[in-house]
């Protein structure tokens, strides 16, 4: 039974370039979400699609955007890197309409 | 929007005792409450949730209780074992939210032998 699968699972950019990010859901699963975990804290929520459209955005910069295709596998991009965009960026998938959210293992951004 | 405050940052025990971590919520509608362990270098791991209809919910030597009145929640951990050394985050949400978490600042559980 396949978990939430992310890829890449380590990266390192320049500022200036982008990144692209994927994640593909637990079977079944609609809903993906992803968030932003910076070292030594708690993940902090950028996007979630469910069904393909963006049901909620968190408090990042247009530099970010996502999307979610009819398989539900999902993308995150991001434009322009910046130093302080190195972390970790975790995507959860959930079933639906409830609210259990399981992770990936993450990919580590690094930008220099 | 929802913020989510936890405490204590760190948490030293011996092995046996028991650990108690503490949130505390702003939004009166969230109704979900989840726990995750996190191991470093790995992902967060849900281990126990609530929803706002139960008080009290226990699964082997975790136990999560909350109190909506007050809005908070604790995560009690008994009879602690080494492997029980982790980042714990609480988070609440909205049970029609499709896993949109608002997340705690995570508390550092070191347990020594």
């Amino acid at each position: 039974d396949a978990g939430v699968t992310q890829s890449p699972t380590h990266l390192i950019k320049t500022r200036g370039q982008h990144v692209t990010l994927r994640c593909s859901p637990i079977s079944g699963h609609k809903s993906v979400s992803w968030y932003q975990q910076v070292l030594g804290q708690g993940p902090q929520f950028i996007f979630q699609y469910y069904e393909k459209e963006e049901r909620g955005r968190g408090n990042f910069p247009d530099r970010f955007s996502a999307r979610q295709f009819p398989n539900y596998s999902s993308e995150l991009n991001v434009n322009a890197l910046l130093l302080g965009d190195s972390a970790l960026y975790l995507c959860a998938s959930s079933p639906g309409t409830v609210s259990e959210a399981f992770f990936g293992q993450g990919t580590r951004l690094t930008v220099v | 929007g929802e913020n989510v405050e936890q405490h204590p940052s760190t948490l030293s025990v011996q092995e046996g005792d028991s650990a108690v971590i503490k949130c505390t919520y702003s939004d009166s509608a969230s109704n979900y409450f989840p726990w995750y362990k996190q191991e470093l270098g790995k992902r967060p791991q849900l281990i126990i949730d609530i929803r706002s209809n139960v008080g009290e919910k226990k699964d082997q030597r975790i136990a999560v209780t909350l109190n909506k009145t007050a809005k908070h929640f604790s995560l009690h951990i008994t009879e602690t074992q080494p492997e029980d050394s982790a980042v714990y985050f609480c988070a609440a949400s909205l049970t029609d939210s499709w896993g949109k978490l608002q997340f705690g600042a995570g508390t550092q559980v070191v347990v020594t032998p």
